[in-house]
């Protein structure tokens, strides 16, 4: 069974571009769920959807970040402008499993902003 | 204070060694608590799950949880090489989706 499919793996910009990052959940998982980690701060929720809906963006860091999820099977985050702070890797996770909270990760997006 | 609180390491220790990995937490509405292995530029995989309080064993893994103390414990008996990567805990309240991980500790373990 294919696991959570993120695009691109790796990601190297400049400062002021927009960035996009992708993912495909686990067909069935109807919990998706948005991670950013970095050496200093670990791994930090940003956000998740429930059947599509946002439910929790409260650990978007700013205006610049958006997500989306147009359809059970894609999501989209997005940083606009882009700033080196920034620079992080992006996992994407899915769930069916609300009651134990078990995630199954993607293996995640390098972001670099020069 | 962060809610979850892990030693990042890195820890180094010889094949065959038991090894102890902790967490504390301060959060005592946390129920469910998890331990999550990450291999290098990989996504962390679940490895142990415990509900509430207790001992829960897999192999060579035993996942203890301390509620009274607020403190989580993953033992590794008879390490392999296999087993470096870095140990995140996780832990949620009870209805909650979001789940607080740890800090994360790197382990290597040198043949």
């Amino acid at each position: 069974d294919a696991g959570v499919i993120q695009s691109p793996r790796h990601e190297v910009t400049e400062m002021g571009q927009e960035v996009t990052l992708r993912c495909k959940p686990i067909s069935g998982h109807n919990s998706l769920f948005w991670y950013r980690q970095t050496m200093m701060r670990g791994l930090e929720l940003l956000i998740y959807f429930n059947n599509n809906v946002p439910i929790d963006d409260s650990g978007m860091p700013e205006d610049r970040f958006s997500a989306k999820m147009p359809n059970a099977s894609f999501s989209t985050l997005k940083i606009q402008p882009s700033e080196p702070r920034d620079s992080a890797v992006y996992f994407c996770a899915s769930s069916n499993r609300r009651n134990t909270g078990e995630l199954f990760f993607g293996e995640g997006s390098r972001l670099t902003v020069l | 204070q962060k809610e979850v609180e892990q030693d990042p390491g890195p820890l180094s220790v010889p094949e065959g060694a038991i090894v102890s990995l902790n967490c504390t937490y301060s959060n005592s509405a946390f129920q469910y608590f998890m331990w999550y292995r990450q291999y290098s530029r990989k996504g962390p995989e679940l490895l142990m799950y415990t509900y509430s309080s207790g001992n829960k064993e897999d192999g060579r893994f035993t996942a203890q949880v301390d509620k009274s103390s607020k403190y989580i414990s993953l033992f590794i008996r008879d390490s392999q090489p296999s087993d470096s990567a870095t140990y995140l805990c996780a832990m949620k309240v009870q209805g909650a989706q979001k789940l607080v991980f740890g800090q994360g500790t790197r382990l290597t373990i040198n043949p």
